[in-house]
């Protein structure tokens, strides 16, 4: 069974730090593009940022609003998704999802597959 | 605003058939695949349809997706009370590089 636990979350102040992990379970972690999508109060979905699985080397793409202020790495030894988010801002308050992005032919063939239950992270002084 | 847009609600009756559109451009649902998500509340999403009109096992087969242009389609038919959620369609998008997501379309079961 595929299980994603993500934890990390907490209130942080703005212009802070905070890393957010997703340890995986239920399959093979290093073969599969792993990305984040976050949730804000009351809103619809936005992908942040996604990561390449093992083939062809790892390669890593954001959102505009997170570009130079997140990072998106990952762990194969530990079956662990990781989001470094620094300069936080009130607007990057949200439950943010980790999700494994399904195997195609081609990178964004399939979608996201699998979630996890969510970390809340809240960014307020 | 995003770059997907949904109808903000829709309604049914138990046993109705419900259909949600969603509706992209070039660059998205017009060169990849559009796919579906259903949000119940206070939990993840989980993957309804991928590939405009594939079923995750365990989808029955009342629900079904659908693809035109730059549009998408989801239909839901037989409404049970239990269909009553937030529902995403999402794509790919070429020029992003990243997925976009509609805005969410909430659904209730009168």
């Amino acid at each position: 069974e595929v299980q994603l636990l993500e934890s990390g979350g907490g209130l942080v102040q703005p212009g802070g730090s905070l890393r957010l992990s997703c340890v995986a379970s239920g399959f093979t972690f290093s073969t599969y593009p792993m990305t984040w999508v976050r949730q804000r109060p009351g809103k619809g979905l936005e992908w942040v940022s996604t990561i390449s699985g093992s083939a062809g080397g790892i390669n890593t793409y954001y959102a505009d609003s997170v570009k130079g202020r997140f990072t998106i790495s990952r762990d194969n030894s530990e079956s662990t998704l990781s989001l470094q988010m620094n300069s936080l801002r009130v607007e990057d308050t949200a439950i943010y999802y980790c999700a494994r992005v399904g195997l195609g032919a081609w990178f964004g063939e399939l979608p996201p597959d699998y979630w996890g239950q969510g970390s809340l992270v809240t960014v307020s002084s | 605003q995003s770059v997907l847009t949904q109808p903000p609600s829709a309604s049914g009756t138990p046993g109705q058939k419900v259909t949600i559109s969603c509706s992209g451009g070039s660059s998205n649902i017009g060169g990849n695949s559009v796919n579906w998500y259903q949000q119940l509340p206070g939990t993840a999403p989980k993957l309804l349809i991928y590939s405009n009109n594939q079923r995750p096992s365990g989808v029955p087969d009342r629900i079904s997706g659908s693809k035109s242009g730059t549009s998408g389609s989801l239909a839901i038919s037989g409404l049970q009370s239990e269909d009553e959620a937030d529902y995403y369609c999402a794509a790919w998008d070429d020029t992003l590089n990243g997925w976009v997501f509609g805005g969410g379309t909430k659904l209730t079961v009168l």
